[in-house]
């Protein structure tokens, strides 16, 4: 099976800031990856598939790029909404693995 | 609106069965990949096993396979996941997703199982 390890696997920002998150994959994935977010309670909501492309309605602000084996989640300016956990997919191959999360919380 | 609703959740004995229903509407339902997708409490995300438009095409994660059956029926819009030989492990919210493009772009609210003596 794909392994994805996220990093960092917790995150504390501030309104406005920055925020990158890593996603590398135990081998080659192409650019079959896709980015969700989840709140507490509810259920995941995806943010970025084929790597980059943003899903229809997903502000702007999210990014996604990489193939292969290194992919980046990035908030180009966090918003009190966007406090979350961040999960990337690979859906390269069976079994659809996820990564462990990246936990993003206020600073 | 794409809407997508699981049941059938509840508390079981090891060893036991329970069978999750989703029920799908607002999209034609024959023409999506399907998914479950589990997460233990205050775990992460785990895939579970999807299943073609037709269901002749079916995939499990290595844990659940001779256990967990995921089915379909098309004219009903529903989803299933049959799940016997129940363990403690299995215990997490279910939920199902529908599958488009190699993505899964909606989601349900999920639905708990709890297994416990």
């Amino acid at each position: 099976d794909i392994q994805l390890t996220q990093s960092p696997s917790f995150l504390s920002a501030s309104v406005g800031d920055r925020v990158t998150i890593t996603c590398r994959a135990s081998q080659g994935i192409r650019s079959y990856l896709a980015w969700y977010h989840q709140k507490p309670g509810k259920a995941p909501k995806l943010l970025i598939y084929a790597a980059s492309t943003l899903q229809s309605g997903v502000p702007s602000r999210f990014s996604g790029s990489g193939s292969g084996t290194e992919f980046t989640l990035t908030i180009s300016s966090l918003q009190p909404e966007d406090f979350a956990t961040y999960y990337c997919q690979q859906l390269n191959s069976y079994p659809h693995t996820f990564g462990g999360g990246t936990k993003v919380e206020i600073k | 609106e794409v809407q997508l609703v699981e049941s059938g959740g509840g508390l079981v004995q090891p060893g036991g069965s329970l069978r999750l229903s989703c029920a799908a509407s607002g999209f034609t339902f024959s023409s999506y990949w399907m998914t479950w997708v589990r997460q233990a409490p205050g775990k992460g995300l785990e895939w579970v096993a999807n299943i073609k438009q037709d269901g002749r095409e079916k995939y499990y994660v290595d844990s659940v396979k001779g256990r967990f059956t995921i089915s379909r029926d098309n004219a009903e819009y529903s989803l299933y996941l049959q799940m016997n030989s129940l363990r403690a492990e299995d215990t997490a919210v279910y939920y199902c997703a529908r599958d488009s493009a190699y993505r899964s772009d909606y989601w349900g609210q999920g639905t708990l199982v709890t297994v416990s003596s």
